[in-house]
């Protein structure tokens, strides 16, 4: 079974503040993502790597950066958080462009 | 932008009902297709990959219509453990590779 494992499930940050998620997954997948997702909004695409060192802007990227390293590791880096980035983040990956998402369990992160 | 459209619901059926939700797409050119479920603060979880030929498995059953553009979820005999949010996830093709669309999901609530 694919693993993707996400660092933290619940995070409280205050305003200001450089805050890193970290994601890993244990399948070899070069595809990852990061998604946030608020109610009444869905999914909602940030960030994504279809291999090391590759990252590209999805719908929403402002206040966000990425890094990809390693092949397994996707961390997404806010750089300076705001209230407005209080959220569930998803970290995803997938063996190829046909395949399904698999997903980390979620962090949900407030920040005050 | 393309989207992918679902009836949000609620549904809300009786234990042994048969329900069926569905999710059309804008993008002809799309090329995979799936159905995720989803319970309250929880990740989406993989349920079913959709095939041309149609595909089941246990209790559910899904479609796709490539002509009219929509695929479909049927769960028969349901159970309570069923109530969640299913999310429609549609693959299509674009420059950088491919684009994974939500839907903003349905939700079912299945009561004894």
């Amino acid at each position: 079974d694919v693993k993707v494992t996400q660092s933290s499930r619940y995070l409280v940050k205050r305003t200001g503040e450089k805050v890193f998620l970290e994601c890993v997954q244990d399948m070899d997948h070069e595809n990852m993502f990061w998604y946030r997702q608020d109610p009444g909004l869905g999914l909602r695409l940030i960030y994504f790597s279809y291999d090391v060192k590759m990252k590209e802007k999805g719908d929403i990227p402002e206040g966000y950066s990425v890094s990809r390293e390693k092949k397994e590791r996707f961390s997404l880096i806010l750089e300076s958080a705001s209230t407005n980035q209080t959220s569930m983040y998803l970290c995803a990956s997938r063996q190829q462009r046909n395949s399904p998402l698999h997903f980390g369990n979620g962090t949900r992160l407030t920040v005050t | 932008r393309k989207e992918v459209e679902q009836d949000p619901g609620p549904f809300n059926v009786p234990e042994g009902a048969t329900v069926a939700f569905n999710c059309t797409y804008s993008n002809s050119a799309s090329q995979s297709f799936f159905w995720y479920r989803q319970d309250c603060r929880k990740e989406p979880k993989l349920l079913m990959s959709v095939y041309s030929s149609g595909n089941e498995d246990g209790r559910f059953t899904a479609q796709l219509n490539r002509a009219s553009q929509y695929i479909s979820l049927l769960i028969r005999d349901s159970k309570l453990s069923d109530s969640a949010t299913y999310l429609c996830v549609v693959n299509e093709a674009n420059q950088a590779g491919t684009a994974l669309i939500f839907g903003k999901g349905t939700t079912l609530s299945v009561s004894s």
